[in-house]
């Protein structure tokens, strides 16, 4: 299939483990995003890659950490989750030329 | 204050009403406008896309962009149940680094 995947689709894990959320494209764009939705202040960016083994930080990074050794994949890790963490995840990439952004599914999750 | 501030709702109007969604920015160096939509537990859909000032028409949507103003709007003509969504404004300057709205609930009476 086309486009944008992410898993898992749902989460839930405690405060303090690690997880990790996974993003795959399958056009090959050069931008990849990760962004986090939470009411109230819509989505906002935390990392971005304009190429493989290119990242930078977004909006609000901290707690988190990207890695992209491969331009399909971009995967996100919450190193040690916090209550706080708990939000909705997109995974997006810039389609070239057009300057805007498309997105994939979401993964929600819950820290408890 | 944000850079992009954009009315929350909800928005209720009946099937067949011209909706009007809008949003106000405050960085001039925006040149890059859009419109997604999104459904419950979807991920955001582009829905129009504008390049700097001006009006962009597709279907029953009409995209318009006042920059001397830094206010965006999108009309919805006979909007429809299916209409049923919040939408995002989103800008930037470079399209790798897209500021969103807090997004407007939207909701289409039938």
């Amino acid at each position: 299939d086309a486009g944008i995947t992410q898993s898992p689709r749902y989460k839930i894990t405690e405060t303090g483990r690690q997880v990790t959320l996974m993003c795959h494209q399958t056009w090959s764009h050069s931008y990849m995003f990760w962004y986090r939705q939470d009411l109230g202040h819509g989505l906002r960016l935390i990392y971005y890659s304009a190429a493989a083994d290119i990242t930078d930080k977004g909006e609000v990074p901290d707690g988190y950490v990207v890695s992209r050794s491969k331009t399909e994949n971009f995967p996100l890790t919450l190193e040690s989750a916090t209550r706080s963490q708990t939000s909705v995840y997109f995974c997006a990439t810039l389609w070239p030329g057009q300057e805007t952004q498309y997105f994939g599914p979401g993964t929600r999750l819950l820290v408890l | 204050q944000k850079e992009v501030e954009q009315d929350p709702g909800p928005l209720s109007v009946p099937e067949g009403a011209i909706v009007s969604l809008n949003c106000t920015y405050s960085n001039s160096a925006f040149q890059y406008f859009m419109w997604y939509r999104q459904y419950s537990r979807k991920g955001p859909e582009l829905l129009m896309y504008t390049y700097s000032s001006g009006n962009k028409e597709d279907g029953r949507f009409t995209a318009q962009v006042d920059k001397s103003s830094k206010y965006i709007s999108l009309f919805i003509r006979d909007s429809q149940p299916s209409d049923s969504a919040t939408y995002l404004c989103a800008m930037s300057q470079y399209g790798n680094k897209l500021v969103f709205g807090a997004g407007t609930i939207l909701r289409v009476k039938s």
